[in-house]
């Protein structure tokens, strides 16, 4: 079965140094996501990519974060300067069609900001 | 008021019982309803995928969804140490929305 699958699985990074996880969506699916999971806290919607630009973001998702689809495979967040509240799980999701399918998560990078 | 409300648990239940788990959402315009299924470190897993009222059945997990109550409920028959996850509703309008998620335990 297709998966959604994201590198690096855990990614440990100094205070205010850029990071970027990668992505491969499924290879049919047209919209792209990119949530986070703070330790014991809710799924939190960052933003939302389709035909080669955002969707929809959230106020979580502010000028420190970008997101790119450089291939036609790869979709990619970049972090420009690391908080230590930016350390979370971080779960690329893609679907079909924008919320008429439902999502299909990868495993996440767990992101460790020291 | 949160978009979609669900009881964190923990739940804990002895094997082979049926768990019921439930969610309520608020806003009317949600269509789609989903469940998940998250183990410790991983990505949720999409359990069921639904977008009317009534009934859902795959094998050991049924959804259930009424919209006149905003209430979706996700039960699961004979339950299994390995069920012993986090479950996570969704629904989507325009956005995806995710409740909290309840943690349950299956106990051998």
């Amino acid at each position: 079965e297709p998966e959604v699958t994201q590198t690096p699985s855990h990614q440990v990074t100094q205070m205010g140094q850029e990071v970027i996880l990668r992505c491969v969506p499924i290879s049919n699916h047209l919209y792209f996501y990119w949530y986070r999971q703070i330790l014991g806290q809710k799924v939190e919607f960052l933003v939302s990519f389709y035909n080669n630009e955002i969707s929809e973001k959230s106020e979580i998702f502010d000028d420190q974060f970008s997101v790119e689809r450089p291939d036609g495979s790869n979709f990619t967040l970049k972090i420009r300067s690391t908080k230590l509240e930016d350390s979370a799980m971080y779960f690329c999701a893609s679907s079909v069609a924008v919320t008429s399918s439902p999502l299909h998560f990868g495993n996440g990078t767990r992101l460790t900001v020291t | 008021q949160k978009e979609v409300e669900q009881d964190p648990g923990p739940l804990s239940v002895p094997e082979g019982a049926i768990v019921s788990l439930n969610c309520t959402y608020s806003n009317s315009a949600f269509q789609y309803f989903m469940w998940y299924r998250q183990y410790s470190r991983k990505g949720p897993e999409l359990l069921m995928y639904t977008y009317s009222s009534g009934n859902k059945e795959d094998g050991r997990f049924t959804a259930q969804v009424d919209k006149s109550s905003k209430y979706i409920s996700l039960f699961i028959r004979d339950s299994q140490p390995s069920d012993s996850a986090t479950y996570l509703c969704a629904t989507s309008g325009r956005n995806f929305v995710f409740g909290p998620g309840t943690r349950l335990s299956v106990l051998p």
